[in-house]
């Protein structure tokens, strides 16, 4: 699976937008970019995924760039219970196991 | 729905002394995985389930680790003659067919061993 990057922590003001980069410069053709995130204590939580069109649901927002070497995760109103850790994972679509989680990204909402 | 549940949500025990972890997945989802935390550390794969099957057991540390799943449901997580390097949050998650990208996380147990 390839590689990905994202900066430790992020702050954010409630009630902005809350743009989380990855970086995953070697990215294959069959491998999807996908979100995860992890509210303190509990498990984490599956968001979103895109191969490299642009992805929009009730969570968040997903821009791939078009040579798919990164991606924005975009939580268009961040409110406090947004605070987590949020994952950046490619993988190929045709896999069927194991999520291999990096480090993250600490988000921090603040009031 | 229920979620993945998990039990118990803690355990403290003694090195040396073997401990056994349960989850049960979704209703319904075919796929379960068992990972662990530890403090300080990310996620780390332990084992994932197909049915009753495990294709994957390339993330057990040791020997000492071991998992079972039965009737395509409930699963039980083995540590035998626990070491203090253990200590950890073990989770466990599952999903439904062709749908392995979308894992629905139990709450863990948080094993302490002393």
């Amino acid at each position: 699976d390839a590689k990905t990057t994202q900066p430790p922590s992020m702050d954010c003001a409630e009630g902005r937008a809350a743009n989380l980069p990855c970086n995953h410069s070697t990215i294959s053709g069959n491998e999807y970019v996908y979100w995860y995130r992890q509210i303190h204590s509990q498990g984490p939580q599956y968001i979103i995924h895109g191969l490299k069109n642009n992805e929009t649901n009730e969570m968040a927002s997903l821009i791939i760039t078009e040579d798919r070497k990164s991606s924005t995760l975009i939580l268009p109103h961040a409110t406090l219970r947004d605070t987590a850790v949020y994952y950046c994972i490619v993988r190929p679509g045709s896999n069927t196991g194991k999520l291999i989680f990096g480090q993250g990204t600490t988000l921090q909402v603040k009031p | 729905g229920a979620g993945v549940s998990q039990s118990p949500s803690n355990k403290v025990t003694e090195k040396g002394k073997d401990v056994e972890l349960r989850c049960d997945p979704i209703s319904g989802h075919t796929a379960l995985y068992w990972y662990r935390q530890s403090l300080g550390q990310g996620l780390e794969f332990l084992i994932y389930f197909q049915g009753n099957s495990a294709p994957d057991k390339s993330g057990l540390p040791s020997d000492r680790f071991s998992a079972e799943r039965t009737g395509g449901s409930v699963s039980t997580l083995t540590i035998q003659r626990t070491q203090q390097e253990d200590s950890a949050v073990y989770l466990c998650a599952s999903s439904s067919r062709g749908r392995s990208y979308e894992q629905y996380f139990g709450p863990g147990t948080r094993l302490t061993v002393t």
